[in-house]
């Protein structure tokens, strides 16, 4: 069955490093999203892509960078690590077709703290 | 700026009754709208949409209500059961579709009591 994958799960990283969130998806989508959910803010859009080498900036992307070099991947890379990055961390695809497919499939997240 | 905003953090409801989710948002130029329900340690899954052509869209239990004028949408499930306890978010898009980006509100977590 196709599906969108996130690796790690689960990552705790120290101030100042940089850390890259791996998010894989096999439905062969051409759009690519991430998102950060935080208490209070519900879901904000990081990066997103509607193809291999597009990327466009979201709501919150300062300190975060993505790069799409194929279809199924878009890492997400936190240049240096702050504790205000600590969050959830979703990744989402979708069709660019529209229409009947018009919904965006969701990462199961990855939770990152940054001490 | 919050463009999306769900005003009620939390609604708790008598398993069998109606629940109803509300949704407000500023930005005249959304063409599309979504409610995305989640679970604990999972990823938003979709749920149902409206396009602002519409004013009502429904699906099984499900109905989503938009009102363009009041810049307003509701998600009324009926009835309630145990499995609908989760978080909802609604969203939106400035495209006709849901598969561009979105922009989301805070979420309204329901608890359905047995």
């Amino acid at each position: 069955d196709a599906e969108i994958t996130q690796s790690p799960r689960h990552k705790i990283t120290e101030t100042g490093r940089q850390v890259t969130l791996a998010c894989h998806q096999t439905w062969n989508h051409n759009n690519m999203f991430w998102y950060r959910q935080d208490l209070g803010h519900g879901l904000r859009l990081i990066h997103y892509s509607y193809g291999v080498q597009d990327t466009n900036k979201g709501e919150v992307s300062d300190g975060y960078s993505v790069s799409r070099s194929n279809t199924e991947d878009l890492p997400l890379t936190l240049e240096s690590a702050a504790s205000s990055q600590t969050s959830v961390y979703f990744c989402a695809s979708s069709d660019m077709r529209g229409g009947s497919t018009d919904t965006q499939y969701f990462g199961p997240g990855t939770r990152l703290t940054v001490l | 700026d919050q463009q999306v905003k769900q005003n009620s953090p939390s609604l708790s409801v008598q398993e069998g009754r109606i629940s109803i989710l509300n949704c407000d948002y500023t930005n005249s130029m959304f063409d599309y709208f979504l409610w995305y329900k989640k679970y604990p340690a999972e990823g938003p899954t979709f749920l149902i949409s409206i396009s602002s052509i519409k004013d009502k869209n429904e699906d099984g239990r499900f109905t989503v209500f938009l009102n363009k004028s009041a810049k307003h949408l509701s998600l009324h499930i009926v009835p309630s059961q145990p499995g609908d306890s989760a978080v909802y978010f609604c969203a939106a898009s400035l495209s006709n579709f849901g598969n561009e980006k979105l922009t989301f509100g805070t979420g309204t977590r329901l608890t359905i009591i047995p």
